[in-house]
This record gives structure tokens, sequence and C-alpha cells, in this order.
């Protein structure tokens, strides 16, 4: 069974830093797919990132960026630039793919102005 | 184009009652999957529907059932409510193929039993 563990419950930033979250997780398969999704206090869940593992250039969406380890199981996220409307919690995610999504515990983050 | 829609949005429940909650996925999405949140076990997969079949089920009693339509919306329904249940219940769509444009999910609906 695949499991994703995010070790940082919560996390604080200045308004316009860097921030990263960790991510790592476990699986046995080769090819599979990360994700890192936002939830806001609205409640849904917004995909920020995605990462296929057969492709070993790391994914970036404006100031969102991964460093994806294949090697050491990880898949960190870099915000650049943070915003207020950065506050939300964090959710890595793992799926081989047309199968469920398996969650970590997620990262409160809170960008303070 | 539009989201995925779930509904209603906030339901109040009394314990031993039934629930059915639904989903539209976005035009075109043909596979459902749900999840349930909860502050103490965290993102729960429940099941995923294709093409009206269940093609995947997590861990959950036979309480929690589902199913889908040829139009692609789904419906959840969770009989002789518990306590427990009280959670988030996210859905989420997605193309056919591999992966297609990842899941896009729904605002929810938040289930309160009492």
């Amino acid at each position: 069974a695949q499991t994703v563990t995010q070790s940082q419950p919560e996390m604080s930033v200045q308004e316009a830093e860097t921030v990263t979250l960790s991510c790592t997780y476990d699986t046995s398969e080769n090819n599979y797919y990360l994700f890192w999704y936002k939830q806001p206090p609205s409640r849904q869940m917004i995909l920020v990132i995605r990462q296929e593992a057969y492709k070993q250039q790391n994914a970036t969406e404006n100031r969102f960026s991964v460093n994806f380890q294949k090697a050491a199981k990880s898949f960190s996220l870099k915000i650049s630039d943070s915003q207020l409307g950065d506050t939300a919690m964090y959710f890595c995610a793992f799926s081989r793919g047309n199968e469920k999504l398996t969650f970590g515990t997620g990262t409160r983050l809170t960008i303070i102005p | 184009k539009a989201g995925v829609t779930q509904t209603p949005r906030y339901l109040i429940k009394t314990r031993g009652q039934q629930v059915t909650l639904s989903c539209s996925p976005i035009s075109g999405h043909r596979s459902v999957s749900w999840y349930q949140q909860t502050p103490g076990q965290g993102l729960q997969f429940l099941f995923e529907y294709f093409s009206e079949t269940q093609r995947n089920k997590g861990n959950f009693p036979g309480r929690f059932s589902g199913r889908q339509f040829s139009n692609s919306r789904s419906e959840m329904n969770v009989s002789t409510l518990e306590l427990g249940d009280s959670a988030l219940y996210l859905c989420a769509s997605s193309l056919p193929g591999p992966m297609g444009d990842g899941y896009t999910f729904g605002s929810g609906t938040r289930l309160t039993v009492v």
C-alpha cells in the first residue's frame, strides 16, 4: 500500500517570501503521479501542480514549483513570492493513475501580511 | 466550463437516518470518486465509478454505497447514520485515460449527524 507523509503540520511565512512544503511517499510502483492540492476555507480542493513520475523535469506552475526526487521518494512544493491568498491547507497526494488518490495529512500554511 | 457540483452544501441528519449526496462532474468527465474528510482520519477514499460501474472501493462499511448514472452524475448513500459519519464528503471527477487533467474536486457536502 502507498503512504504519503507530510511532516510539517503547520507553517507560516511573511508575505512575498518563499516557502517550501515537504512530502515523502512510499511505493513500490515505478509509474505514478504526484499532486499538490490546496484547500482554502471555502473547502474546495484545488489542484496546484502535478508531476508524472516518468518525467525527470520538475513541474512548475507560475509561482509554484516542485522538487521531485524519485530515488528519495520526495516531492516538495516551493511557493515563491507568497501571497495572502496562498493561505490554506496543502495536501500532497499520490496516484497510480486511474486509481484513488492517497493523501498526506496536510500542512496548514499561513501567509502573514 | 462548469466545475464539479455537489449538492447539498450542508446537511444535518439524526442518528439512524439515511442520506443521499449528489455529485455532477465536469462535462466530459466519466470518472467520479468520493472521499470522506474528517479531522481525525484525514482524507479517505470511499469509491470510484466509471461508466456506471464501481471500479474501486475503499475500506468503508457496507452502509456506504454509491451509484453512477448514464450522464455520469453520481450519488452516494449512507444508511443508518452514526455520529462518526459526520464529515466533509468530497466528490472528484476526471477524464478517462491515465490522468487527463488530474482530478477536479467539488466544494463538498458538510454532513453533521446529531
